[in-house]
């Protein structure tokens, strides 16, 4: 069974950074499709970032240069390095892995981590 | 990008109901849609892909439709583990994009 359990989550003031994990297990990140999605509070979701087992990355233009997504393979992680964050930014983070890089829906979901951008 | 437009965006039945949630794109892409569920306070659960096709697993009174731009999801008989929101993703071309959300609630 997959299992998908991230952490990083916090309070952080606008224009600083945070890196979040993705720790899997039943799977191995580096030869899977990974990717962040990230859902506001009361709002919906919204992709954020993908990394294929590839190395290719791809990025939501609301968080493309601020951003950047990398796999630890050793640790059989994923995380999003989070720079320059705004308030807008402020959601609970989901790693998700996507089927495949052309059947790209959402198979397996984390439980998710809060980020809150606030002074 | 492809706008992905849910209606309702609320929903209220009881048990045993018919439910039919509706999503649209701004462009047509092929069966390229998925839908999931997601109850309050939990991640998202994956339901369906290729527009009709239902994950493993997933309750038959689930069905999904449609292809191109319009594309429905039906609940045949509403149970009460299936009060919750509903979204459609699109994943015919990045960036990938989900429905606003519909939420059945219960009348």
């Amino acid at each position: 069974e997959v299992q998908l359990v991230e952490s990083g989550g916090g309070l952080i003031q606008p224009g600083g950074s945070l890196r979040l994990s993705c720790a899997g297990s039943g799977l191995t990140v580096k030869n899977n499709y990974m990717s962040w999605v990230r859902q506001a509070p009361g709002k919906g979701l919204e992709w954020v970032s993908a990394i294929y087992s590839g190395g290719s990355t791809y990025y939501a233009d609301s968080v493309k240069g601020r951003f950047s997504i990398s796999r630890d393979n050793a640790k059989n992680t994923l995380s999003l390095q989070m720079n320059g964050l705004r308030a807008e930014d402020t959601a609970m983070y989901y790693c998700a892995r996507l089927y495949s890089s052309s059947s790209r829906w959402f198979d397996s979901w984390g439980q998710g981590t809060l980020v809150t951008v606030s002074s | 990008d492809i706008q992905m437009t849910q209606s309702p965006s609320t929903l209220s039945a009881s048990v045993g109901d018919r439910v039919t949630i509706t999503c649209r794109a701004s462009q047509s892409i092929s069966s390229g849609l998925a839908w999931y569920q997601q109850r309050p306070g939990k991640a998202p659960k994956f339901l369906i892909y290729k527009a009709s096709n239902l994950e493993s697993g997933v309750p038959s009174n689930f069905s999904g439709s449609g292809s191109g731009t319009d594309f429905t999801l039906t609940i045949s008989s509403l149970q009460p583990d299936d009060f919750a929101t509903y979204y459609c993703q699109q994943y015919n071309t990045y960036p990938l994009t989900f429905g606003g959300g519909t939420k059945v609630e219960i009348k």
